[in-house]
C-alpha cells in the first residue's frame, strides 16, 4: 500500500502562514486530497487532486504538489482552523490516507 | 443540501456480526459510487469498501475482504456495512461517505461508533 506520512503536529499563530506536508512512499500523480477534522466531528473535504478547492471551502487554504511532495497550505490561519489535517491519496489501489497532522493555535 | 446518516453501530462481542446502515438524503443515490471509511480510536482514517452506483462492483481493504459486505439499496437511498467475525482491531468508528469519480469522498456522515469486545 501507498504509505502517506506527515507531520504530527504543528502550532502557528492566528494571522500566519502555515504549511502542512505530506509524502508519498510512491508517486501518486495529482490524485492527492486534503480533509480537515474537528473534534469529534466527520472529516470535511477541503482541496482534491492537489490544487482544487472543494465547494464552500475559504480561499486561504490551497494546496499544491504532484508525484511524492505535498502541501496544505493555510493562509492567513484562523482560530476556527485548529483541527487535525489528513491527506489521501486516490492513484494507487488501495486508497491510503496519512497519518493525520494536529494544528493547534498559540 | 447532501446528508449522510450512518446507525446500527455499539457494542459487539467478538466473533458476532453487526450491521450498518447509512440513510442518504439531498442528492440522487444511484448516481454515486459509495463507501465505508473507518477509525479507530485516537487513531487515522482507512478506506473499508466501495460500491458502485448500481451494485454491481464491490472493493475491499485486505483485512476485511471475506468478512465484510456492502452493499446498496437504490430504492430506500440506503448503504449497508455487514460485518462478520468481527474481531477487536475492528473497532472504530465507521463513516459512510460519498465518492467521486476520482477516488476522494466529497461527504460524510456523521460516523457510528462500533466497539468488538467481550
Amino acid at each position: 500500500d501507498t504509505v502517506l506520512t506527515q507531520s504530527p503536529a504543528l502550532a502557528v499563530s492566528p494571522g500566519e502562514r502555515v504549511s502542512i506536508s505530506c509524502r508519498a512512499s510512491e508517486g501518486v500523480n495529482s490524485y492527492m486530497h486534503w480533509y480537515q477534522q474537528k473534534p469529534g466531528q466527520q472529516p470535511k473535504l477541503l482541496i482534491y487532486k492537489a490544487s482544487n478547492l472543494a465547494s464552500g471551502v475559504p480561499a486561504r487554504f490551497s494546496g499544491s504538489g504532484s508525484g511524492t511532495d505535498f502541501t496544505l497550505t493555510i493562509d492567513p490561519v484562523e482560530a476556527d482552523d485548529t483541527a487535525t489535517y489528513f491527506c489521501q491519496q486516490s492513484w494507487n489501489d488501495p486508497p491510503t490516507f496519512g497519518g493525520g497532522t494536529k494544528l493547534e493555535l498559540k | 443540501e447532501v446528508q449522510l446518516v450512518e446507525s446500527g453501530g455499539g457494542l459487539v462481542q467478538p466473533g458476532r456480526s453487526m450491521k450498518l446502515s447509512c440513510a442518504a438524503s439531498g442528492f440522487t443515490f444511484n448516481n454515486y459510487d459509495m463507501a465505508w471509511v473507518c477509525q479507530a480510536p485516537k487513531k487515522g482514517l482507512e478506506w473499508v469498501a466501495t460500491i458502485s452506483y448500481d451494485g454491481s462492483s464491490t472493493y475491499y481493504r485486505d483485512s476485511v475482504k471475506g468478512r465484510f459486505t456492502i452493499s446498496r439499496d437504490n430504492a430506500k437511498s440506503t448503504l449497508y456495512l455487514q460485518m462478520d467475525s468481527l474481531r477487536s482491531e475492528d473497532t472504530a468508528t465507521y463513516y459512510c461517505a460519498r465518492r467521486t469519480g476520482s477516488w476522494y469522498f466529497d461527504f460524510w456522515g456523521p460516523g457510528t461508533m462500533v466497539t468488538v469486545s467481550s
